[in-house]
């Protein structure tokens, strides 16, 4: 299958800081891009959906203004973490397609804020 | 969004079959049944997927249901690897900004233990 790539694997911030999360698509052009989010013993839970070149679609009780998404090229997509809280500690992970393929999903990025 | 339901957990031994049930009796019928897995700390991987006919690839194969209001994922060998958690997901089509397109809605799963 597709490969996605996720940097960093894990990161650990200091409250009020900004982190930002870079996710790949390294053999195939993206044409669609996702960021879940996962609390401990949960699933996944849909963030937002970047199509290459457009405004990020933000689902419902996620602030677009506090979860920055950028998906300026067809390989590149990042999500920033403005002003992190000890409650935006979670396992992001991004995914990816292209057309009306499969997602292909990266390997997520620990976040734990202190 | 159309849901599925799934048994929490499931036990299996090693090199055994495993099969994995999933209801979804609000399927409409454009819906594509999605399995995928996850492993601890680890992105889901995509399993396998199907509509009407029953599917098969290298991992795994998918029976579907004549009334596809249920479906089930078949582990032919069980092996340690495939301890992890499977996912029941209904592909559900949105429009937005960037034309149609789908979204994934993950329910809880099923988390599979797989005996040595």
């Amino acid at each position: 299958g597709a490969v996605v790539s996720q940097h960093p694997s894990r990161v650990i911030c200091k409250s009020g800081t900004s982190v930002k999360i870079e996710c790949r698509s390294l053999d195939f052009q993206a044409t669609t891009m996702f960021w879940y989010r996962q609390f401990p013993k949960q699933s996944l839970m849909l963030m937002a959906t970047s199509n290459e070149g457009s405004k990020a679609t933000y689902e419902q009780g996620v602030e677009k203004d506090k979860f920055l998404i950028n998906h300026a090229s067809l390989t590149l997509s990042t999500l920033t973490v403005t002003s992190a809280h000890p409650e935006d500690s979670s396992f992001y992970i991004c995914s990816a397609k292209w057309s009306y393929n499969e997602q292909f999903f990266g390997p997520g990025t620990r976040l734990t804020v202190l | 969004d159309a849901k599925t339901t799934q048994p929490n957990s499931m036990e299996s031994n090693e090199e055994e079959p495993v099969h994995l049930p999933c209801n979804h009796s609000t399927i409409s019928g454009t819906d594509y049944i999605h399995w995928y897995r996850q492993l601890p700390s680890q992105g889901p991987e995509y399993v396998i997927h199907g509509l009407t006919s029953n599917v098969n690839n290298r991992m795994a194969s998918l029976a579907i249901a004549e009334d596809r209001k249920s479906s089930t994922l078949i582990l032919h060998r069980a092996t340690l690897r495939d301890a992890a958690v499977y996912y029941c997901i209904l592909r559900d089509v949105v429009k937005n900004s960037g034309g149609s397109n789908y979204k994934l809605t993950f329910g809880k799963g099923t988390l599979l233990t797989v005996n040595p």
